[in-house]
């Protein structure tokens, strides 16, 4: 069983639509979560961290964490096409020591116009 | 602005010959590094964890001897590609983590792809 599942996608999106990017997870002790966007032939860049249950949101991005369904998510407003790229969802077992990400596949998201 | 470089960004070798690819933090110090590769299309895979002032812990199935592994100073880490053959052709990337909010938020590198012909 991966540790980290996500939808591998396309998901497609229209611009201007609220994208919803789901993530769970299988390591109940996790306590970091973050999620990185990746760009085709590019390295993931961090776009959102997340720790505690709820919503946190940063511009026109949306995390939301679950920890008793162990379940997260990122939502994206106004998607735009330069939204288009490979979302990665990983997770992390150790907030005070720098401890290995566990990945997930990741989800490609597609914004048309 | 960037926290994490990498250089080269891209190299070309013949088989046969030994790659070294460079991995910086900036302004932050990082006791701990981490090493992946990346074929097209498909996911992100650790290779090794590297650890300034001990050994590389390498992930189950990578060729400790192939893949070296030095974290010679707070802010770099190396990884030398030994005798490379065309399928280590591959982009590397490397990450650090950095303490942020109430946790260590790892940024990665802009990658090394590498091929060798």
């Amino acid at each position: 069983q991966k540790e980290v599942e996500q939808n591998s996608g396309p998901l497609s999106v229209p611009e201007g639509a609220i994208a919803s990017l789901n993530c769970t997870y299988s390591d109940r002790v996790s306590q970091s979560f973050f999620w990185y966007r990746q760009y085709s032939g590019k390295s993931p860049e961090l776009i959102m961290s997340i720790y505690s249950n709820g919503d946190k949101e940063d511009g026109r991005f949306t995390a939301q964490l679950n920890k008793a369904s162990q379940y997260v998510s990122l939502l994206i407003r106004d998607s735009q096409p330069s939204d288009s790229a490979t979302y990665l969802c990983a997770v992390n077992a150790n907030t005070g020591t720098a401890s290995k990400l566990t990945f997930g596949t990741g989800t490609r998201l597609q914004v048309t116009l | 602005g960037a926290v994490v470089s990498q250089h080269p960004s891209r190299v070309i070798c013949k088989s046969g010959t030994s790659v070294k690819i460079e991995c910086r933090s900036l302004d932050f110090q990082a006791t701990t590094m981490f090493w992946y590769r990346q074929f097209p299309k498909k996911s992100l895979m650790l290779m090794a964890t590297s650890n300034e002032g001990s050994k590389a812990t390498y992930e189950q199935g990578v060729e400790k001897d192939k893949f070296l592994i030095n974290h010679a100073s707070l802010t770099l880490s190396t990884l030398t590609v030994t005798s490379a053959h065309p399928e280590d052709s591959s982009f590397y990337i490397c990450s650090a983590p950095r303490l942020r909010d109430r946790g260590n938020e790892q940024y990665f590198g802009p990658g090394t792809r590498l091929t060798v012909t």
